[in-house]
């Protein structure tokens, strides 16, 4: 079964507290993995798009990575503004459920000045 | 740039009654994504549309229907709302059907 698991649920960091978030997956033929960014009330602010095993994209103080079972988010130096529900959705291959994305329940971060 | 808009934004409606949510997405693109979130929860999806046809179904109740227009707006209509249904629907659009989403601000529905 296609699933999406993000851990923490949860981060407190201190402004500066450089961390990590992580998304595994578990779908059948990977065809995209998306991290979006969703602050209170709002909808989801897309981030990155990684396609393949051992890609990067880095934004600001934050940088996402992919491996065949997971993908992190690294924050650097975290601010107070970075403040946020961080979701990771995968798109899964195959001839039926191309358009279907799923998403993590996301990680709710807290970034303390 | 151009965003996805969503329309209303917020809307309140009393058990049994209907609601028509609007979603207008960015120019040229042509695949359109609804979802609903639930407080405290990721959002799930329900129907998209690529071209106008409808191209994949999730946990849609039989109780919604949706449709994209030849101008690639999408509509989603509710009937007979039940308390449950109260949640923030997203829609998103794509260039492409299975390229990366961008969502829109939400309609807040509140069922009474």
């Amino acid at each position: 079964e296609d699933q999406v698991t993000q851990s923490p649920e949860a981060l407190r960091l201190q402004e500066g507290e450089s961390s990590s978030l992580n998304c595994s997956y578990t779908v059948s033929g990977l065809r995209g993995l998306f991290w979006y960014r969703q602050d209170p009330g709002k909808g989801p602010e897309f981030l990155f798009t990684l396609y393949s095993a051992g890609e990067e994209k880095e934004k600001e103080r934050l940088k996402a990575t992919l491996t065949k079972k997971e993908s992190f988010l690294h924050i650097t130096a975290p601010k107070p503004e970075d403040s946020a529900t961080y979701l990771c959705a995968v798109q899964a291959g195959g001839k039926y459920n191309f358009n279907k994305f799923y998403f993590g329940s996301g990680t709710k971060l807290n970034v303390k000045p | 740039a151009a965003g996805v808009i969503q329309s209303p934004r917020h809307l309140i409606k009393e058990k049994r009654e209907t609601a028509t949510l609007k979603c207008y997405p960015i120019p040229r693109h042509d695949t359109v994504y609804w979802y609903q979130q639930g407080p405290g929860q990721d959002p799930q999806f329900l129907i998209s549309f690529y071209e106008k046809m409808q191209s994949d179904k999730g946990s849609i109740p039989d109780r919604f229907s949706a449709q994209q227009f030849s101008d690639y707006h999408s509509e989603l209509n509710m009937s007979s709302l039940e308390l449950g249904d109260s949640a923030l629907y997203f829609c998103a659009s794509s260039l492409e059907s299975g390229d990366t989403q961008y969502f829109g601000p939400g309609t807040r529905l509140t069922v009474l």
